[in-house]
């Protein structure tokens, strides 16, 4: 299986912040990675697929970056609903794995 | 307008098999480019990938819980069955089935989830 390795596992930032996030993969991937946003309580939304792609109604100061093992996901500039925990997810293949999470909290 | 539901047990006793139901609307389960898999998330933890079954009802399974799942669907029902033999008190979880479209396994539409707990 595909291991995949998310850092920071929590990180403490203010509204206006530019928060980055990183997701390993234990091999290559190509571009076959997304991104989600869990707030407590709901269900996961998708918000960048491909690696790079902005899934439709997503906020554009969501990017998301990489290729083959190393990606990011940025945020550029932290909203009061930006506050919740991020996944990272690889398609490439089957069985699919996610990422630990990463907590993004307010400072 | 996409939506898929849970449904299934809220409470199971353990050794006992777990079947959820995932039903879905806005879309065909014979759409050659849909797929819909289930994950589930422990209470405080990350999420955990369960099963995927393709239209062409193949299947894929979690590689550590493969002995005890077996997902299947019905099209003209528009569900997605989850079945998970010996349930133990560390399934307890919020279980979520979400759609995949296209040729990757990319989540793009997520069920609300269902908690099951497993207790005596």
């Amino acid at each position: 299986d595909i291991q995949m390795t998310q850092s920071p596992s929590s990180v403490s930032a203010s509204v206006g912040d530019r928060v980055t996030i990183t997701c390993r993969a234990s091999q290559g991937i190509s571009s076959w990675l997304a991104w989600y946003q869990q707030k407590p309580g709901k269900a996961p939304k998708l918000l960048i697929y491909a690696a790079s792609s902005l899934q439709s109604g997503v906020p554009s100061r969501f990017s998301g970056s990489g290729s083959g093992t190393d990606f990011t996901l940025t945020i550029s500039s932290l909203q009061p609903e930006d506050f919740a925990t991020y996944y990272c997810q690889q398609a490439n293949s089957f069985p699919v794995t996610f990422g630990g999470g990463t907590k993004v909290e307010i400072k | 307008q996409v939506t898929l539901k849970e449904s299934g047990p809220v409470l199971v006793k353990p050794t006992e098999t777990l079947t959820l139901t995932c039903t879905v609307s806005g879309f065909s389960l014979s759409n050659a480019r849909m797929g819909v898999s289930w994950i589930r998330q422990p209470p405080g933890k990350a999420l955990e990938w369960l099963a995927h079954i393709f239209s062409n009802d193949e299947k894929s399974y979690s590689t550590s819980l493969k002995s005890r799942l077996t997902i299947s669907k019905d099209t003209s029902k528009s569900q997605v069955v989850l079945t998970m033999t010996n349930m133990d008190p560390v399934d307890t979880a919020t279980y979520y089935c979400a759609r995949s479209l296209g040729t990757g396994a990319f989540l793009d539409y997520w069920g609300q989830g269902t908690l099951v707990t497993v207790s005596s």
